[in-house]
């Protein structure tokens, strides 16, 4: 089955600053991968995705890239905010199957 | 208007008890999900089921029992609590085609 890497796990940036987190996944089939954010107390939820007919995606201050050869992806969150603080979760799924599998997590710290 | 809603949100409960938390959600979603969070925040699949039938049953302790009445519920019967299920159990569902999880706020489950 698909196994996903995380990592840094935890992240403390300056405010304004930029915050990397990278993934890695074994399933060479998936073709879908999602990053999603937990605050506290709170279920997690998506922020950005990307499939694999594109290397790149931005929204704002996120970006997603994606290395299909070398299965790796990245989350990039620019000029960082108090309120990206939290933790960031990926994850990868292949096409047709249901089960998404999520990295280990990066708790993001944004010092003021 | 809660999106996915779980209850109870706080479970407190001693070992060897049975204990259920439901689901519901509003979104006109098919698919539904358990998944379970531990304390160092992994967050790994449990079960799923599309349109009430069981499509993705992980390696999970026959003591946790999945239902299904109808395709906007989903609620999870564990028996013989141990001190290891002890995390926070999240309720997902997910968008038809594009797979986007949308989570509950989360059931935090302690066994003493």
């Amino acid at each position: 089955g698909e196994n996903v890497e995380q990592h840094p796990s935890t992240l403390s940036v300056q405010e304004g600053d930029s915050a990397v987190i990278k993934c890695t996944y074994s399933d060479s089939a998936s073709n879908y991968f999602p990053w999603y954010k937990q605050e506290l107390g709170k279920g997690p939820q998506l922020i950005i995705d990307i499939r694999s007919n594109v290397g790149e995606k931005k929204d704002q201050r996120i970006a997603v890239t994606l290395n299909k050869t070398a299965k790796h992806f990245s989350l990039h969150i620019t000029e960082t905010q108090p309120e990206d603080s939290a933790v960031y979760f990926c994850a990868a799924r292949s096409f047709g199957n249901e089960k998404l599998t999520f990295g280990t997590g990066t708790r993001l710290t944004i010092i003021p | 208007d809660t999106a996915v809603s779980q209850t109870p949100k706080y479970l407190v409960t001693q070992m060897g008890n049975d204990k259920s938390i439901k689901c519901e959600q509003n979104l006109g979603h098919d698919t539904m999900y358990w998944y379970k969070q531990d304390s160092k925040k992994f967050l790994k699949i449990m079960f799923s089921y599309n349109n009430k039938e069981l499509i993705i049953n992980e390696t999970v302790p026959n003591r946790f029992s999945p239902k299904s009445p109808d395709k906007a519920h989903l609620n999870l019967h564990i028996n013989s609590l141990e001190l290891g299920d002890s995390a926070v159990y999240f309720c997902a569902s997910s968008r038809p085609n594009t797979g986007e999880l949308f989570f509950g706020e989360g059931s935090r489950l302690t066994v003493l």
